[in-house]
């Protein structure tokens, strides 16, 4: 498997545009989550999926942020209008979560950096 | 609310030394603790886990970490270090139960030759 893609590797935007992320999980993989990565606050979870479901978004920072999932097999985290402050490494995570048990491991892909000016 | 505690935001070693990188937590009930590594401008790269069982968890690339419940650590170590170890790490935890995996704040680990 190629693991958690995640695309574009870079983004820079200009302050008020939108932007927007995209994500394929690992094939099989039934819950994904998307981070952001800042050297001020470290690793936040923004927001996660189960089955294509978001269950827990508490930690999107503002309703300028949103995730959508379509299907088992991607996801877009879009910020809409973007400001400078959201500049960050963005990173989805995939993970299986097996029939009575919650022990296994999150996948990362390689982050997104987006720097908005 | 679970969280985890990384005193450290550097630690500097020798190569050949022993390495130990420090996590605390927070949790209820029984965690689920893992450790992860990531090299510049990649994303995380899963190191081990412990889940139950013996508290002396093997790991890939040599580390290892021991789980201590009534210390309520988790720290990474490796008993002889390389350059290549050089790396951010992060400690997470996750409650039984729950599908949030929160991490800490990362140690940065620099092995000089």
């Amino acid at each position: 498997d190629a693991g958690v893609i995640q695309s574009p590797r870079h983004e820079v935007t200009e302050m008020g545009q939108e932007v927007t992320l995209r994500c394929k999980p690992i094939s099989g993989h039934n819950s994904l989550f998307w981070y952001r990565q800042t050297m001020m606050r470290g690793l936040e979870l923004l927001i996660y999926f189960n089955n294509n479901v978001p269950i827990d978004d508490s930690g999107m920072p503002e309703d300028r942020f949103s995730a959508k999932m379509p299907n088992a097999s991607f996801s877009t985290l879009k910020i809409q209008p973007s400001e400078p402050r959201d500049s960050a490494v963005y990173f989805c995570a995939s993970r299986e979560i097996l029939p009575g048990t919650a022990n296994t491991e999150a996948f990362f892909g390689q982050g997104t950096r987006l720097t908005v000016v | 609310a679970q969280s985890v505690a990384q005193p450290e935001d550097q630690v500097n070693v020798a190569e050949g030394n022993p390495l130990t990188v420090k996590c605390t937590y927070s949790v209820s009930g029984n965690p689920y603790l893992f450790w992860y590594v990531q090299y510049p401008n990649r994303g995380l790269q899963f190191l081990l886990k412990y889940i139950t069982g013996d508290n002396l968890v093997k790991g890939s690339y040599g580390f290892e970490a021991e789980f201590n419940k009534s210390q309520t650590s988790f720290h990474l170590k490796k008993p002889s270090a390389l350059v290549s170890d050089s790396a951010l790490y992060f400690c997470a935890v996750r409650a039984t139960g729950f599908q949030k995996l929160v991490f800490g704040t990362g140690t940065r680990l620099l092995v000089s030759p």
